[in-house]
C-alpha cells in the first residue's frame, strides 16, 4: 500500500498564532514530501519540496520564514504555520514519494484545512 | 501562459455518454503525466498515468498523449454521477519531481 495521513484534519485558530500540519507515510518511507496549497475553486499550487534530513526547497514567492517545514524521519514531514493571517486560509496537502518508486510515483494525504480567523 | 491549461468547465454530460477532458502543457520537455480525480474538499486521487504517445486504457477511462501537438486527454466512458468532481491535470516537470497542476476540469454528470 501507499497510505499518507495528514494531521488535524482541520482547524481553526486566531490571527497570530502558529500551526502545525503533520504528514505522515503510513506503509513507506518517503524521502521526499512536496506541500501544496489550494485555494477555493484553483488547482493545487506547490509551496515547497521536503527532503529527509535536508533543508527544504521552496517556490518563488513562498516565504520559507512563515512556513517552516520540519523533515525529521522517512515517515513524517511537518509544515508550521507561523503568525497565521486570514490570508493564510485555505486547503494545505501534502504527498509523499516512495523511497524505491520510480521518479515520478507521489501519493497525496487527505489535507488539512485551516481557518484562520 | 500557463504551464498547464485545462478548460475549467464546467462540463456537462448525460450519464451513459463518453466525458472528454483536455489538457495542454507548454513544457516540450514534460515526461510523464497524470490525471487526478478530486471531489469536493477531498485531496486528488490518481486515475491515470501515461508517458507515451498514444492510447492508455483503464477500465472506463482512457488517457491519450500526443507529445507533438502538447496535448493530454482523458476520455471517461459510460459516464455515472459518481464521476461528477474536479479532473486535473498534472505534467512532472523534465529535471525534477515536481508536478505542475493544471486548474482542473468541473465535469457534471446529469442522471
Amino acid at each position: 500500500g501507499a497510505v499518507v495521513s495528514q494531521h488535524p484534519s482541520w482547524v481553526i485558530c486566531k490571527s497570530g498564532t502558529s500551526v502545525k500540519i503533520e504528514c505522515r507515510s503510513l506503509d513507506f518511507q518517503a524521502t521526499t514530501m512536496f506541500w501544496y496549497r489550494q485555494f477555493p475553486k484553483q488547482s493545487l499550487m506547490l509551496m515547497a519540496t521536503s527532503n529527509e534530513g535536508s533543508k527544504a526547497t521552496y517556490e518563488q514567492g513562498v516565504e520559507k520564514d512563515k512556513f517552516l517545514i520540519n523533515h525529521a524521519s522517512l515517515t513524517l514531514s511537518t509544515l508550521t504555520v507561523t503568525s497565521a493571517h486570514p490570508e493564510d486560509s485555505s486547503f494545505y496537502i501534502c504527498s509523499a514519494k516512495k523511497r524505491a518508486a520510480v521518479q515520478w510515483e507521489q501519493f497525496f494525504g487527505p489535507g488539512t484545512r485551516l481557518t484562520v480567523l | 501562459q500557463k504551464e498547464v491549461e485545462q478548460n475549467s468547465g464546467p462540463l456537462s454530460v448525460p450519464e451513459g455518454a463518453i466525458a472528454s477532458l483536455n489538457c495542454t502543457y507548454s513544457d516540450r520537455g514534460s515526461q510523464s503525466f497524470f490525471w487526478y480525480r478530486q471531489y469536493s474538499g477531498k485531496s486528488p486521487e490518481l486515475i491515470m498515468f501515461i508517458y507515451s504517445n498514444g492510447d492508455k486504457e483503464d477500465g472506463r477511462f482512457t488517457a491519450q498523449l500526443n507529445k507533438a501537438s502538447q496535448y493530454v486527454s482523458l476520455l471517461i466512458r459510460d459516464s455515472q454521477p459518481s464521476d461528477s468532481a474536479t479532473y486535473l491535470c498534472a505534467v512532472k516537470s523534465g529535471a525534477t519531481n515536481k508536478l505542475i497542476f493544471g486548474t482542473g476540469t468541473l465535469l457534471a454528470v446529469q442522471p
